[in-house]
């Protein structure tokens, strides 16, 4: 079965750093992989969609990586911004619906 | 907007009460699905629905009750509920029936209270 986690659970930064969120996955027979952010209360927002055979992807701030082998993807945020404060959440992408596992999520918190 | 749509935002019912959360989708996605996220748990899946066709109950118990009329409207029957179905109940749809190759988009989510 797989699991999924992200590290770290939480983070705080000052505002203007560069920063990186893992996420690690135990089963690599997977296709592609979608990150999210999550505001407080509200539904997931996707960001990126890496592709397996892309192995990143970008987004204006945003770089996301995979590495299907080593069964981890990372979410590079440059120059951070407090709006970027939120939840972000990884999901590997398998074929069965049921087989998709969403990340615990890395909680991000920017200070101004 | 997201492009999927959820109703109501937030609900407050009793125990004994019986309503029901929409969801809706222009996307021209053939997949839709219900997730629940409790505090502090990861997304739960609840239901799958695949070109209006129900694929997936993962175990969900009979208190609620999945509806999908056609390819852009889901809804989630609630009736008898418990205090610890208190959550945030998300509706999603992914393109050509499967998420692997394009992913999901999600709703803004129903804000659940049981009391």
């Amino acid at each position: 079965k797989q699991e999924v986690t992200q590290i770290p659970a939480a983070l705080s930064v000052p505002e203007g750093e560069n920063l990186v969120l893992n996420c690690s996955f135990t089963d690599s027979a997977i296709y592609n992989l979608q990150w999210f952010r999550q505001d407080p209360g509200k539904g997931l927002t996707s960001l990126l969609l890496i592709q397996s055979s892309q192995r990143e992807q970008t987004s204006g701030r945003l770089n996301a990586s995979l590495d299907k082998s080593s069964g981890r993807s990372t979410l590079y945020i440059a120059a951070s911004q407090p709006g970027d404060s939120a939840t972000y959440l990884c999901a590997p992408l398998k074929t069965s619906y049921d087989k998709v596992i969403f990340g615990p999520g890395t909680s991000l918190s920017v200070i101004p | 907007e997201t492009g999927v749509t959820q109703t109501p935002r937030h609900l407050v019912m009793g125990m004994t009460n019986k309503k029901s959360l929409k969801c809706e989708q222009h996307l021209g996605h053939n997949a839709m699905y219900w997730y629940k996220q409790s505090a502090k748990k990861p997304l739960e899946l609840m239901f799958v629905y695949n070109f209006k066709e129900q694929t997936e109950n993962n175990s969900v118990p009979s208190r609620f009750s999945p509806e999908c009329p056609n390819s852009s409207h889901l809804f989630l029957h609630l009736h008898t509920l418990q205090p610890e179905d208190s959550a945030l109940y998300l509706c999603a749809s992914s393109q050509g029936g499967r998420p692997r190759d394009y992913g999901y988009t999600f709703g803004s989510g129903t804000r659940l209270t049981v009391v």
